[in-house]
């Protein structure tokens, strides 16, 4: 079966410390991959997508990478992180369609 | 830039009762897409819709695309507490199935 894993599930971090989520899927080969940030009164905001190994495409200029060092795993890093990183950041693959949502990372930056 | 318009932003009414959310845009849709999603979960899609008209029902939930494909609505029957929720729209844009989403519509069903 095809499912997608996202940890880890909450995450609170001083502002400066590095940052790094991990989002894998099962049971598919190639799949196009993206990573969405969630805000209050925002809506689902797309960051990066990548159609394969070592292509990520930014779609917002930000305090945020992304990689893709495996064909089923897609990473979300930062450096240094800010206040205004704080937020429920979803990995997602494209399924016929639609999307497939891992089930999120709930980030506070204090 | 393409926008998706969905209101009401907060609906809350009583168990039993009937609802519609909606869903629009300025530009016609290639397809769309409505999700529900769950506090501290990610969305899971319900439906997509694809041809102007289009009718599907899923159980109390029934989605209509409008023949313009313009705009899009979710009207429920009998609402169950079961039924609370985030319910997004959602419409693809340019290429490599990138997703825009809408700001949703939360939904409370007071048992």
């Amino acid at each position: 079966s095809q499912t997608i894993h996202q940890w880890p599930a909450t995450l609170v971090q001083p502002v400066g410390s590095p940052l790094s989520l991990e989002c894998t899927v099962e049971g598919t080969s190639n799949p196009n991959l993206y990573w969405y940030r969630q805000a209050a009164g925002r809506g689902l905001q797309l960051l990066f997508y990548s159609v394969g190994i070592g292509q990520i495409s930014s779609e917002v200029p930000q305090n945020l990478s992304a990689s893709r060092p495996q064909d089923r795993q897609f990473i979300l890093s930062s450096k240094k992180l800010l206040l205004s990183d704080s937020g429920f950041y979803l990995c997602a693959w494209s399924v016929v369609g639609g999307y497939t949502f891992g089930s999120g990372t709930r980030l506070t930056v204090v | 830039t393409q926008l998706l318009e969905q209101s009401p932003q907060f609906l809350s009414i009583q168990e039993g009762e009937n609802l519609t959310v909606y869903c629009n845009s300025s530009s016609v849709f290639s397809s769309l897409q409505w999700y529900r999603q769950e506090p501290g979960e990610g969305p899971v899609l319900l439906v997509t819709v694809v041809t102007g008209g289009e009718v599907k029902k899923l159980k109390r939930l029934t989605f209509q695309f409008g023949d313009a494909r313009k705009d899009s609505s979710l009207h429920i029957t009998a609402a169950q507490p079961g039924d609370t929720g985030l319910y997004l729209c959602a419409s693809p844009r340019g290429r490599d199935d990138k997703i825009i989403f809408g700001k949703g519509t939360r939904l409370h069903i007071l048992p």
